[in-house]
This record gives C-alpha cells, sequence and structure tokens, in this order.
C-alpha cells in the first residue's frame, strides 16, 4: 500500500516571499511522483513530475521539488510567488508496476497574500 | 485540441437515486480513471480501465460501477446514492493505461450533491 501526507493543510505567503510545500509519502516499491495544481472550480492539471533520473525536477512556471529517496519526501520550492500561485496543490505518488493507480495527498492551499 | 470534458457539471439528487456521470477522454488516450474528491480531501481512486476492460478498483462498495466505450469513453454509475457520496467526480485520461509514469489528464468534474 502507498500513502501521502501533506502537514500543512493551509499555507499563507505574501508576494515574491518563496515558499516550500511539503510531501512525504509511504510506499514499499519503486514509485514515481507528481504534483498537480488545482484552482478553483476546476480539475487537476500536473505541475511536474519525477519519474527517474535527477532528483531535482522543475516546471515551466518556476516551481521545483527534489525527491528525497532516504527521507520519502518530495517537497516543492519556489523562490517567489505570484498573487497567480493561489490554489490548492496535491501531491501524488504511483506505483512503477500494475495498475494506473495514483494515490494523493489531502492537499495545501497556498494563498498568496499581496 | 479538447481537453477531457466531463457531463454533467453539477447534478442533485435524492437518496436512494440513481445517477450516471460521462467522461470523454482526450483523443488518442485509451485509458479513463474515475476519481471521487470529497470537500476538502484529496480525490480518491474509484476506477481504471484501458482499452474496454477493468484493470484496478479502489476501495468503494459495489453500488459504483464504470465502463468503457469502444470510443474509450466512459461512464461511472452510482446505485442507492447516500449522502456522503456528494463529491466532485473527477475523470482522468492518459494515453496508455499499462504505463504508471503517463501523468493523469483531468477534466473539469461533476459536483454531484445528494440531498
Amino acid at each position: 500500500a502507498q500513502s501521502v501526507t501533506q502537514l500543512d493543510s493551509q499555507v499563507p505567503v505574501f508576494e515574491e516571499a518563496p515558499v516550500e510545500l511539503r510531501c512525504n509519502y509511504s510506499s514499499s516499491v519503486s514509485v514515481y511522483l507528481f504534483w498537480y495544481v488545482q484552482y478553483p472550480n476546476q480539475g487537476l492539471q500536473l505541475l511536474l513530475k519525477y519519474l527517474s533520473g535527477s532528483t531535482l525536477v522543475k516546471s515551466i512556471n518556476g516551481f521545483e521539488a527534489e525527491f528525497n529517496k532516504s527521507q520519502t519526501s518530495f517537497h516543492l520550492r519556489k523562490p517567489s510567488v505570484h498573487i497567480s500561485d493561489t490554489a490548492e496543490y496535491f501531491c501524488a505518488v504511483t506505483n512503477s508496476g500494475g495498475y494506473q493507480k495514483v494515490t494523493f495527498g489531502t492537499g495545501t492551499k497556498l494563498q498568496v497574500i499581496p | 485540441d479538447t481537453g477531457v470534458t466531463q457531463s454533467p457539471t453539477h447534478l442533485i439528487k435524492t437518496r436512494g437515486q440513481q445517477v450516471t456521470l460521462r467522461c470523454s477522454p482526450i483523443s488518442g488516450h485509451k485509458s479513463v480513471s474515475w476519481y471521487q474528491q470529497v470537500l476538502g480531501q484529496g480525490p480518491q481512486f474509484i476506477f481504471q480501465y484501458y482499452e474496454k476492460e477493468e484493470r484496478g478498483r479502489g476501495n468503494f462498495p459495489d453500488r459504483f460501477s464504470a465502463r468503457q466505450f469502444p470510443n474509450y469513453s466512459s461512464e461511472l454509475n452510482v446505485n442507492a446514492l447516500l449522502l456522503g457520496d456528494s463529491a466532485l467526480y473527477l475523470c482522468a485520461s492518459s494515453p496508455e493505461g499499462d504505463r504508471n509514469n503517463s501523468p493523469l489528464h483531468f477534466g473539469n468534474g461533476t459536483r454531484l450533491t445528494v440531498t
């Protein structure tokens, strides 16, 4: 069985300040890791993914996440947030084998304060 | 390129009734998955269908069923609705259902309210 823990349900941060959204996962097998973003009244959109290779992955809009196998973490960071980053962020994990079942965390609401 | 489309967008049903939700995947995508997102929580896996066959099922009662059609569209059926079934139901498609490194592409969901 696999699980995802997002300890912070809400993170308020001032515009242009850095932010880190924490994610820890648990799995007995190799995993793929994802961050999805959900804007109000919309579905989820893929932000970035870790499949293999370099442990630091980046999105096109300035977010990055680092896979840390020893700490079973996949924290999301951005050095300078914008108002438009206000949304809910979900960390997700799926096993490298078997059927495509993605397990999501409970989400972190990022509120960017002007 | 049209994304994943779901219908209806909103639905209000009474306890005990039955509901059918519909999903059209991105053109060329052969895998469709269904997720339930209760307010304040992350999405929970219900089903995955690939090439018209069920590949996986989450921890949901038999009141939940689904199918995939030859054009890869899908329906989710829920019988004997309970108040706890009120949620946002998300459909997601991916190009291939046998490669777990394919990201999911989500529709905007169907908001089901059971009264």
